[in-house]
Parts: C-alpha cells; structure tokens; sequence
C-alpha cells in the first residue's frame, strides 16, 4: 500500500511556462510535506516544504500547495526553466524522522 | 566538501558476500537516516538514527540488515549473506533535527552478481 503516489511519471513543459506536479498521500497523519529535485547519478536536493497548518508556501520560482482535505500537494514551478528538467519526489512524514516517498516525476523542460 | 558524503560510490560483489557501507554526515548533524533506491521508485525507508541510537529501524527488510553509528557521527550500513534483491542504491541523509529537510549523498550504487 503505497502512502505517497505521483501518478504522472512524467511531465514535459516549454521554457516559460508553468509546470505543475503533483502528490496524492493516503496517510492522514503526515503532517509535513517536502518537495526533493534528483539529478541522475546524484542524490535528492531538497526544494521546499510545507507544514500542515498550512495551505501554501512559496520560495522564489517554486510554489508548494496543500490541500488538506483531498490530501493533494503540488509543486508550481513559474516559470520553468530547461535546468529544472529533474525527477521531482513528493516526501512526507508523520513523525520526526521518517519519510515516505512518492516514486517521482520526471520533468522535462524544453527550451 | 561540505555535503554528506558516502563510500564507496559503487560496489559489485557476489551473491552470499558480506557488505558494509559508508556514511559520513554534515558536521554537526545529529539526525542521520538510511534509504534504498530502487529503478523507477522512491527513496524507501530503512533506519533512523538520532545521535548514536536508532531510533526507527522499521525499514530494515530483515535481519541480513544491520547499520551502526557508535559515536554518532559516521554511520556503517551492514548486509549480510546478500542476495540480488540487494542490488539498489543506498541512500544516506542527515538533518540538523529530526523534522527538518534531509540533505542526501549521493548513494552507494550496490550491485549483487
């Protein structure tokens, strides 16, 4: 039973627009969403988070929102940009320490 | 560096064969955590260290598995008698405190013949 889903194993978007990802958890518990960029042959980079007593957080280009009751995250890049093309993990946790993750979107971004 | 680092970036061994595997967190860190990627998935859960004690190791597939960090700094991830299911990268994180964003190695790239 996976906990954290990313039902679109990729996405492919032009230079300048929007690129729009998104996370389905399962578990009502977690209570602190992250969002992770992966390189090939690198290890994740965190990009941003959220605590569930929120509904959105923003850092520069990147927007994460949640939605509580649908138990549905995103992550907004705008505009996105060709070194944004990366696998992107949805990563949640109900406790300190642990964190389940989705299995990724890998992201394209054409110039 | 500065980052999380982990030895060795690959290693092949044979079926049966006992391995270890290296973590050396960000100075300072106290929170230290094991994953394994596989092909196409997530980072999945293994162990949690919070300084020298796992504090969750709820992840460890079976007892083959065994991972220490005596003096709560670098950490050493263990199988044993490994099998080609083993084969994945291992992942290594750590955290100023548990609850905050994890910075990851880059992973041992562990392949079983």
């Amino acid at each position: 039973d996976q906990q954290v889903k990313q039902n679109s194993p990729s996405l492919s978007v032009q230079e300048g627009r929007i690129s729009i990802l998104n996370c389905d958890y399962t578990n009502s518990m977690f209570d602190y969403f992250l969002w992770y960029k992966k390189y090939p042959a690198e290890g994740p980079t965190f990009l941003i988070s959220i605590s569930s007593i929120k509904d959105k957080n923003e850092d520069g280009r990147f927007t994460v929102f949640l939605n509580k009751s649908a138990k549905h995250l995103s992550l907004h890049i705008v505009p996105s940009q060709p070194g944004d093309s990366a696998v992107y993990f949805c990563a949640a946790s109900a406790e300190a320490g642990k964190s389940t993750f989705g299995d990724g979107t890998t992201l394209t971004v054409k110039p | 560096g500065a980052g999380v680092s982990q030895t060795p970036s690959n290693k092949v061994t044979e079926k049966g064969k006992y391995v270890e595997l290296r973590c050396d967190p960000i100075s300072g860190h106290t929170a230290l955590y094991w994953y394994r990627q596989s092909l196409g998935q997530g980072p999945e859960f293994l162990i949690y260290f919070q300084g020298t004690g796992a504090a969750d190791d709820s992840g460890l597939p079976n007892d083959r598995f065994f991972a220490v960090r005596p003096e709560g700094s670098v950490s050493t991830l263990k199988i044993q008698r490994t099998e080609r299911g083993d084969s994945a990268v291992y992942l290594c994180a750590s955290s100023s405190r548990p609850n905050q964003p994890q910075h990851f190695g880059d992973g041992t790239r562990l392949s079983i013949l």
